[in-house]
């Protein structure tokens, strides 16, 4: 089965830009992993921040984006801001699997 | 708006089977796939696997051997069961869907397996 990775642990200041990344063992993340972005705040159930890539429900705020980047997808938060301190989870999509999890980003707003 | 209510034994022995279910309230049951995730505690997400209104699955290749998720007894409901449970089996079990904008998730239901 394939295996996601992601950062263990990012540290961004207030107001700061910082990048989440995932990637794929079995090789290139693309939009054919239909990327999503979960972020989870402890106690809470996760809520969908972006799918497919770069598509944003209407809840998700501006400052959030996704992408491809390097072969990774990528999660990019532009200002950040005390409440954005999370968990955040990708999830790729892959034939047969279906989904994979990876195994989180602990984002600290310090 | 759509809500998710999942109900199901949360204290389990060794080699027991799990076994929880989600009813699904004020949306189109069948537009959606929907999933079985868990998450043990301090830990991260793992997809076990999903059903659509057929009751089509697919599941997470490292669980099929023991899981199975099928069509509830009742309209719009599914449900999840998993045998031979272990202590690592412990975790919070969600219901949800997947679907961009249709994110919905049940409330979680914590499954500890002791013995």
């Amino acid at each position: 089965q394939a295996v996601v990775t992601q950062e263990p642990s990012l540290t961004v200041s207030p107001g700061g830009t910082v990048t989440l990344t995932c990637g794929s063992s079995t090789g290139p993340v693309t939009s054919g992993h239909y990327p999503y972005w979960f972020q989870q705040k402890p106690g809470q159930a996760p809520r969908t921040l972006i799918y497919d890539t770069n598509n944003k429900p209407s809840w998700t705020p501006a400052r959030f984006s996704g992408s491809l980047l390097g072969g990774r997808a990528a999660l990019t938060l532009s200002g950040a801001l005390p409440e954005d301190e999370a968990d955040y989870y990708c999830l790729l999509s892959y034939s047969g699997a279906r989904y994979v999890f990876g195994p989180g980003t602990k984002v600290t707003v310090l | 708006q759509v809500q998710l209510q999942q109900w199901g034994a949360g204290l389990l022995k060794p080699s027991e089977t799990l076994s929880l279910t989600c009813a699904v309230y004020g949306g189109s049951f069948n537009a959606y796939y929907w999933s079985w995730i868990r998450q043990p505690p301090g830990k991260g997400l793992e997809w076990i696997g999903e059903i659509n209104h057929s009751g089509s699955t697919t599941y997470n290749p490292s669980l099929k051997s023991r899981v199975t998720i099928s069509l509830g007894t009742s309209k719009n409901q599914f449900s999840l069961k998993l045998s031979s449970v272990t202590a690592a089996d412990t975790a919070v079990y969600y219901c949800a869907s997947l679907e961009g904008e249709a994110d919905y998730w049940g409330q979680g239901t914590l499954v500890t397996v002791s013995s």
